[in-house]
Order: structure tokens, then sequence, then C-alpha cells
């Protein structure tokens, strides 16, 4: 079967930095993505990992092991604005068809 | 502006009664796709296409249909309505290149009753 698993809420104060877990279990592998989505919007695409390591973007991180089928995300410098549902999605098949998991929502707190 | 526009983006309707969903993207991407997201079960795929005439079912097609004539627009049809497709709906593109990732329309929000 397929599954991805994430925490389903994370609190933490602003200024601080979170890391947001990932495992996954798929039928294929062509990378991972994480998306950003904000209540009643639309996810917004963050990063994406292919190949293991870290992938850096401003304030945000993202890192990657396949062998383990493991993801976190990184947000530093919390700011009130990140507090958002950060979803990590895994493409199988190479052809866009993105498997979800079902999001962990971040609170930022003063 | 590039963008995904999908319409309506509120909709009651009826149990049976037929509606679609339009979603329309213009930059010229060649994958599509259709999430439903509902509390406590993420974003499921309902069909995605890699081209125009390419259709093939997600995770969760029962219901569902849809078509893609051109490559811009990638409608969704509900045949026959029932409550539990009572949900968010977003379409999404992506031009494929890798980790491109999809762009998001805003989301049609559909009550069926």
């Amino acid at each position: 079967g397929q599954n991805i698993d994430q925490p389903t809420e994370m609190t933490a104060t602003e200024g601080a930095i979170v890391q947001i877990n990932c495992t996954y279990q798929t039928s294929g592998f062509n990378g991972l993505f994480w998306y950003q989505q904000h209540a009643g919007e639309a996810p917004t695409f963050l990063s994406y990992n292919v190949l293991d390591g870290l992938e850096e973007k401003g304030r945000f991180s993202s890192f990657l092991s396949r062998s383990k089928g493991y993801s976190y995300l990184l947000l530093k410098e919390l700011q009130m604005k990140d507090s958002a549902s950060y979803l990590c999605a895994v493409d199988q098949t190479g052809a866009n068809n993105l498997f979800f998991g079902t999001g962990t929502r971040l609170t930022v707190i003063p | 502006e590039a963008q995904v526009t999908q319409n309506p983006r509120y909709l009651i309707t009826v149990t049976g009664k037929k509606l679609t969903v339009t979603c329309s993207q213009n930059m010229n991407h060649e994958y599509m796709s259709w999430y439903r997201q509902d509390p406590g079960l993420g974003l499921r795929q309902i069909y995605y296409s890699m081209n125009v005439e390419v259709t093939d079912k997600g995770d969760v097609p029962e219901g569902y249909k849809v078509s893609r004539k051109e490559k811009r627009n990638f409608p969704l049809i509900l045949e026959s309505p029932s409550p539990n497709q009572t949900s968010l709906y977003f379409c999404a593109s992506s031009s494929g290149q890798g980790g491109s990732g999809y762009t998001f329309g805003s989301g049609t929000r559909l009550t069926v009753v």
C-alpha cells in the first residue's frame, strides 16, 4: 500500500525554528514536494527534493533520505504568517500524479 | 498573470443534478489534475491528464468524469452528484519539468444536498 505520515498539529513560537517530519511508503518515487496551505486557500509550492540531502531556500529548507523514506521541512525565524498547513507529497510515477499526506497544521504563537 | 482558473468558487446543488466545474490554465502546461480535499483525509487525486486526450484515474475517480479536448481546459463533470461528493475541489497544472510542482486553482467548494 501507499502511505504518507505527518504529525497532525504542531505549535511553535515566533522567531523559533520548527521541523515538520514526513515519512512515506509509496509504490514509486520520483521526487518529494512540500506545499504550504493557508486556511481556505490553495496550496502553494515550497520545495522539491529528488536526491538525498538538504535543499535551502531562504527561511525554508527541506531534507530527503530516500533509503529511509523520510523528509523534513525546516522553517527558521518563524513569523506569524507561517501559521498554515504544510503538505508533504510524493510524485510516484514522474507523471505528476502527486500523492499527498494529510498535512501538518502549524500554529505560530507570539 | 500565470494562473489556474476554476469556476465556480462556490456551488450548492441537489442530488442527481449534473454539474461541471471548469478549469483553465494559461501557462501551456501539459499536466493537469483534479483533487478533492476533505477534513482529516487531505488532498486526494481524482483524475489527471498528461496531455490532450490523455487522462487517467487517480485514487478516488468514482462518480467523476473528465475530458481534455484542449491543452488549456480540464473540466470536472459530476453526472449524478451525491452528498458524499460534498468537498473542496482543486484543479492544478504543471509543466512536468523536474521539480516544477503543481500550480493550484483557488478551489471550488461544492455542497450536494
